[in-house]
């Protein structure tokens, strides 16, 4: 069985880059066409795709958040990552990290609140 | 980017007696593969989303028989046979070309 963690501070300070990571256990990150997916849901909100990373490292980000995201992945650790940069209160959010097979969204972390505020 | 609308907003539903939700996508997902990459997930109280409803009509495996997805082109319906009390939470459409989007949500409560 597949799950996804995510970790990261709960706070951020505007301006500054939220990080995030997920660790995927019960199956490697690298291996069956999988892609990596982090999803947000502002409080009270829906749901936004933020990007995606491949199994082989290719990446696509919503166009929205483009300029501020980088998705990575770390296969001997069996992580994918999340940075968003140059933050505001706007980004206060649940972030999800998820797997995307075959353009669905199949497996989701809990979750996990970011706060940004000075 | 695909705007998905979703109606009603919220629902309120005697246990029972039937739901259903609408999904209109301001383009289709079908994508040049012949297949129609839309989805419906539900968010239960306090937990991440689950994926209910696999390429409009596809339930899946745990899934009980009284969700049924239907629908083509730019229209796609989620209705539910006979509500009861576990199905309560926001069912959302989503749809899997580029950039993946998502309808607003429907929240089904009980009577």
């Amino acid at each position: 069985q597949v799950q996804l963690q995510e970790s990261g501070p709960g706070l951020v300070k505007p301006s500054q880059t939220l990080s995030l990571t997920c660790t995927v256990s019960g199956g490697s990150i690298s291996g069956g066409g999988y892609y990596w997916s982090w999803i947000r849901q502002h409080p009270g909100k829906g749901l936004e795709w933020i990007g995606y990373i491949s199994y082989s490292g290719s990446t696509y980000y919503n166009p929205s958040l483009e300029s501020r995201v980088t998705i990575s992945l770390d296969t001997s650790k069996n992580q994918f990552s999340l940075n968003l940069n140059s933050v505001t209160a706007a980004d206060t959010a649940v972030y999800y990290c998820v797997r995307d097979y075959k353009r669905r969204f199949d497996y989701w972390g809990q979750g996990t609140l970011v706060s940004v505020s000075s | 980017d695909i705007v998905m609308t979703q109606t009603p907003l919220s629902l309120s539903v005697t246990p029972g007696q039937p739901a259903s939700i609408s999904c209109k996508c301001s383009q289709s997902p079908l994508h040049s593969d012949g297949k129609t990459y839309l989805f419906w997930y539900l968010q239960k109280p306090g937990q991440s989303p689950q994926l209910l409803i696999d390429e409009v009509s596809s339930r899946l495996s745990a899934v009980p028989d009284r969700f049924s997805g239907s629908g083509s082109g730019t229209d796609f319906t989620l209705k539910i046979s006979r509500v009861e009390a576990e199905d309560v939470g926001v069912y959302y459409c989503m749809q899997g070309l580029h950039p993946r989007t998502f309808g607003q949500g429907t929240k089904v409560e009980i009577k």
